[in-house]
């Protein structure tokens, strides 16, 4: 059982391209959601979804967009980098709201 | 004011110590309460829920006083595989996925 895998690990991006985290989750968990974290900062949330077809907004979303089009797979995409997005990135999943949350292993991103 | 707040630490102990970490948080809608450890460039990791009538997993004991918006967590003898940085988790209303809030994490060094 895998749980939470995300992808890439480390990444290095120039400002102004784009790119895709993946995340895959494989316990059937109709929540998902990716949080970014920095430094002196708790996690913060990105985007989260409630199930395949349904995703709403968290507290900073601006310049990520999501998808979910499978109970699995809830990628995140940077539309067009910033050197603000540099972050240490997580993909979550629980079984449902305010439930035990499930973390992919991040992913550091660099935008220089 | 924050809506989760957390002594950042560091808190240096010796192995075999008692230590205890409050949370405070600013909104009494909140509904549900977790400790998470996070080890140094990892996910974050489930420790405990915190129930109302307070809980103990081993070393570990979590307490929530809602009267005063604070949960704790005591640790008995600390070993030293607990140091890591400790998540405080509030979740301000039920259902309210998207209303967990994280706190920036207090940091524990156990020295031998």
């Amino acid at each position: 059982n895998a749980g939470v895998t995300q992808t890439p690990k480390f990444q290095v991006l120039k400002t102004g391209q784009s790119m895709t985290l993946q995340c895959a989750q494989d316990m059937n968990h109709e929540y998902m959601s990716w949080y970014r974290q920095d430094p002196g900062m708790g996690l913060r949330l990105i985007h989260y979804s409630v199930g395949a077809g349904i995703t709403d907004q968290g507290e900073v979303p601006n310049g990520y967009n999501v998808s979910r089009s499978t109970t699995e797979d809830f990628p995140l995409r940077l539309l067009s980098a910033a050197p603000s997005q540099t972050s240490v990135y997580f993909c979550a999943s629980s079984e449902g709201p305010n439930e035990k949350l499930f973390f992919g292993s991040g992913t550091q991103l660099s935008v220089l | 004011r924050k809506e989760v707040e957390q002594d950042p630490g560091p808190f240096n102990v010796p192995e075999g110590a008692t230590v205890a970490f409050n949370c405070t948080y600013s909104n009494s809608a909140s509904q549900s309460f977790f400790w998470y450890r996070q080890d140094c460039r990892k996910e974050p990791k489930l420790l405990m829920s915190v129930y109302s009538s307070g809980n103990e997993d081993g070393r570990f004991t979590a307490q929530l006083n809602r009267a005063s918006q604070y949960i704790s967590l005591l640790i008995r003898d600390s070993k030293l595989s607990d140091s890591a940085t400790y998540l405080c988790v509030v979740g301000r209303s039920p259902g309210g996925y998207q209303k967990v809030t994280f706190g920036t994490g207090t940091k524990l060094q156990v020295i031998p």
